[in-house]
Parts: C-alpha cells; structure tokens; sequence
C-alpha cells in the first residue's frame, strides 16, 4: 500500500510564478490536510479538505494561495503570484473517513520543497 | 486557541543515555491526543508516540515513552539507549476535535557517539 505521494519534491519558482503543488493520499482515505513548515519552525495548519470539499481553511493566507480535492484526482494546493516569503515546505497528510468519536491518524507525504527566486 | 510549546531549541545526548524532551500545551477541550513527531534530515514526518489524553497510563514504544502530566499540561518524552539514528528534530503535537495538528517548534536532537 503506498503510503502519500507528493510532486514535485523541490519546486522553483520566480516572483510573480504560480506554483502548483498535488498530493495523491493513501488508498481508502477520504481526508486531506495541507501543512507548511517555514525555515527552522514547526509545520503549520493550512487547510482541511475532503472529497469536493473545503472543510477547515482557516489557516490559509487570505490571498494567492487555494486549495481543491477534486472527486478524481489529487489534492492541489495552488499558490498564484509567488512571493520569497511563500518559500517553505508544503507538507500534506492524509487519513481514512472518520467513524464517530475518535482520531484517526494522519499519515504525512515526504513534502514538497518550494524555493521563490 | 491551542498552542504548543518547546522552549528548548536544542539537546545533546551521548549515545546509549536517555535523554527527555518537554513540552506544553494550553487547551481549553477536555477530549484530545498528543504527538511526538520525528523529522529526520530527508524531512519525512515520522509518528513516534501518541497519547489520549483519557488514558491515564504514559504511552509507550520500545525505547520511547511520555510522561503526560495532564494537570499540568505537560508531555515530555523520554528516548532510552539513546541511538546515532535518533538524531532528528522533534516536534510535539496536539490535536482535538477540530482534526488539525499544532505543532511546537521543535527541537533538534544530537547524539554524541
């Protein structure tokens, strides 16, 4: 069973780039979640998607950056216009459906290295 | 808001000691778990340790164990025989019923052979 696979591993981008960034979670999970872990700090919380839906973006920057699950497909986390602050790794994680009461593991992809010249 | 906390930036151990690990949190939620992350050099998040916060008893997993001070909201970890391949940041996490993780800032770990 593979486990997250994220492309492309490092991505380099000028200012005023987009960046496109997918993630393809582990077979049978339903849930998506988005982290970005800048130079020498812990990851931070971006967005929480299921299938076709947004469920919790409250930690994404009110502009330039969205994020889809599309039915088919992977999750993209899109980043328009990119600046040098936007340079970080973008980690995505991804767990089964929830079953009532309880936590279900996230299982994290190795990462995608995004480098704004 | 929960928040994280590692006041440590870094920790040194010499190879085959035991080395612990602090760590607080501030919640106001009475259901929640706690997280030891590991990342290595190759940047890959590696679950080591996870704790409910009902269960009283301190997780464990061979040469890894937390001691959870709910009270006190503390969670520190405790590495035994301490090994070349435990060198790592390490960051500890909380989730609730939210489903989001908040990470602390980490600690890098070293071993001293």
């Amino acid at each position: 069973n593979a486990g997250v696979m994220q492309n492309p591993r490092h991505l380099v981008r000028r200012r005023g780039q987009e960046a496109r960034l997918r993630c393809s979670p582990m077979k049978g999970h339903s849930h998506v979640y988005w982290y970005r872990q800048l130079p020498e700090e812990g990851l931070k919380f971006m967005v929480y998607l299921q299938k076709e839906n947004i469920i919790d973006e409250s930690g994404m920057p009110k502009e330039r950056f969205s994020a889809e699950f599309p039915k088919e497909g992977p999750s993209i986390l899109r980043i328009q216009q990119v600046v040098r602050g936007d340079s970080a790794a973008y980690f995505c994680a991804s767990s089964p459906s929830l079953a009532g009461a309880g936590y279900n593991e996230q299982f994290f992809g190795p990462g995608t290295r995004l480098t704004v010249l | 808001a929960q928040t994280v906390t590692q006041s440590q930036p870094e920790m040194s151990v010499q190879e085959a000691e035991t080395v612990t690990l602090s760590c607080t949190y501030d919640t106001s939620e009475s259901d929640y778990y706690l997280f030891w992350y590991k990342q290595p050099p190759s940047r890959q998040m590696i679950l080591v340790i996870r704790q409910e916060a009902y269960k009283q008893q301190n997780a464990t997993e061979n040469r890894f164990s937390v001691n959870f001070q709910k009270a006190a909201k503390s969670f520190s970890l405790k590495i035994s025989d301490s090994q070349l391949g435990d060198a790592a940041m390490y960051f500890c996490a909380y989730t609730g019923a939210n489903s989001k993780l908040t990470f602390g800032k980490g600690i890098t770990l070293s071993v001293r052979p």
